[in-house]
């Protein structure tokens, strides 16, 4: 079964980096996967899609602080230079043959 | 510039129905998969069901199967969403979404401002 797995929470300092994890169940580690952000009280916006060699593809307006990377099952969200404004759920999402799974999300505080 | 503009808020009676619509612009409708995701007050998004609208084919998640109804309108580029059978849980915000990228294996790209359904007696 394709399933995602987050952190329920994390956190990091105003100005310092933070990597968020998503993980892919057993079988699946060979799956792309998209990251997207919904800050406090809006609706989600789309990050990247990330490819299971790291390669990623950024939406519209992205900034360059955020990147991602990959290895074996894991996928990662790198956020450098943290603002105010990044604190935020992050989930993940892929997709399969006539699905799709986001993760539980990770709740992010910048301190 | 890809927009999705959604109908408006609903409150519904226990047991009965919504629809919400979905108007796209932007792009080509027909061949971005279209799904819609729903998140209640204080949880996780949650994928209800897709449809690509150039083959009319909709995908279910199963937890929603037979309670949910997708559909696309080409000539106006509006796909729907049907959730009948309404209880309290279904209270959320609803939200369609395109893909980023042509055809059925492409990550959600872009988002819908949301629709509230409230299901209260």
């Amino acid at each position: 079964q394709l399933v995602l797995t987050q952190s329920p929470s994390a956190s990091a300092s105003l100005g310092a980096s933070v990597k968020l994890t998503c993980t892919l169940s057993s079988g699946h580690s060979s799956y792309a996967i998209a990251w997207h952000q919904q800050q406090p009280e809006k609706g989600p916006r789309y990050l990247m899609k990330l490819n299971s060699d790291g390669s990623h593809s950024k939406g519209d307006g992205i900034p360059d602080r955020f990147s991602g990377s990959s290895s074996g099952a894991e996928r990662y969200l790198t956020i450098s230079s943290l603002q105010s404004e990044d604190e935020a759920d992050y989930y993940c999402q892929t997709w399969g043959t006539g699905s799709v799974v986001f993760g539980g999300g990770t709740k992010l505080t910048v301190l | 510039q890809v927009q999705l503009v959604q109908s408006g808020a609903e409150v519904k009676k226990p047991g009965s129905s919504v629809k919400v619509s979905c108007k796209a612009s932007g792009g080509t409708f027909s061949s971005y998969t279209i799904s819609w995701v729903r998140q209640a007050p204080g949880q996780g998004l949650e994928w209800m069901g897709r449809i690509i609208p150039i083959l009319g084919i909709a995908n279910y998640a199963q937890k929603f199967q037979g309670r949910v109804t997708i559909t696309a309108d080409k000539s106006t580029s509006t796909a729907y969403m049907e959730l009948s059978s309404l209880r309290s849980e279904d209270t959320a915000v609803y939200y369609c979404a395109r893909g980023e990228e042509v055809g059925a294996t492409s990550p959600i790209g872009y988002w819908g401002q949301g629709t509230l359904v409230t299901v209260s007696s």
